[in-house]
């Protein structure tokens, strides 16, 4: 079966810190691969979406960059945080075409202080 | 108008009792949607999917309505355990890759 590991749980950084946000996925090859973030009392929000190996599509303008190294390794990252970079950090993977369902990691809470 | 939207609620409702939360769509080709249940400072898990015929899933139905563009989750003998952030998602025509979710409904279950 499918499994998708995502770490850390919590983060706390200083503003102007960098970040590194990994996910994994096992049990499946060639997944779409999705990061989103999750502000208190807010909606999910789409930030990075990737359809296979070095292909990454940003939704939004943002402090933040991925890449996939590896056909199911998902990286989040930032050079320098800022303040509005707090917030629930989730990756996700969906299957191939017809298959629309996303299931997601147990996310990273990150705190920039 | 949003592309999802959703009454935030908080519901409060009694243990045994009888709850239902409406989602409407802005996306009229929109294909395929979707109950998800988000616990406290979890991440969200899909609850089940949403056919246009209806569907049903022990306690709990959902229901699609494209002329009026909305769905419905239907949640019947609540049980404590219940109590979470019940989010809809729509997958819009269109958009192969990409899911667009409300913001969810806090569902709350008192003994």
């Amino acid at each position: 079966s499918q499994t998708i590991h995502q770490w850390p749980a919590t983060l706390v950084q200083p503003v102007g810190s960098p970040l590194s946000l990994e996910c994994t996925v096992e049990g499946t090859s060639n997944p779409n691969l999705y990061w989103y973030r999750q502000a208190a009392g807010r909606g999910l929000q789409l930030l990075f979406y990737s359809v296979g190996i070095g292909q990454i599509s940003s939704e939004v303008p943002q402090n933040l960059s991925a890449s996939r190294p590896q056909d199911r390794q998902f990286i989040l990252s930032s050079k320098k945080l800022l303040l509005s970079d707090s917030g629930f950090y989730l990756c996700a993977w969906r299957g191939g075409a017809g298959d629309e369902k996303l299931f997601f990691g147990s996310g990273t809470q990150l705190s920039v202080l | 108008r949003k592309e999802v939207e959703q009454d935030p609620g908080p519901f409060n409702v009694p243990e045994g009792a009888t709850v239902a939360f409406n989602c409407t769509y802005s996306n009229s080709a929109s294909q395929s949607f979707f109950w998800y249940r988000q616990d406290c400072r979890k991440e969200p898990k899909l609850l089940m999917s949403v056919y246009s015929s209806g569907n049903e899933d022990g306690r709990f139905t959902a229901q699609l309505n494209r002329a009026s563009q909305y769905i419905s989750l239907l949640i019947r003998d609540s049980k404590l355990s219940d109590s979470a952030t019940y989010l809809c998602v729509v997958n819009p025509r269109g958009s192969n890759y990409k899911l667009t979710f409300g913001k969810g409904t806090l569902l709350t279950v008192n003994p």
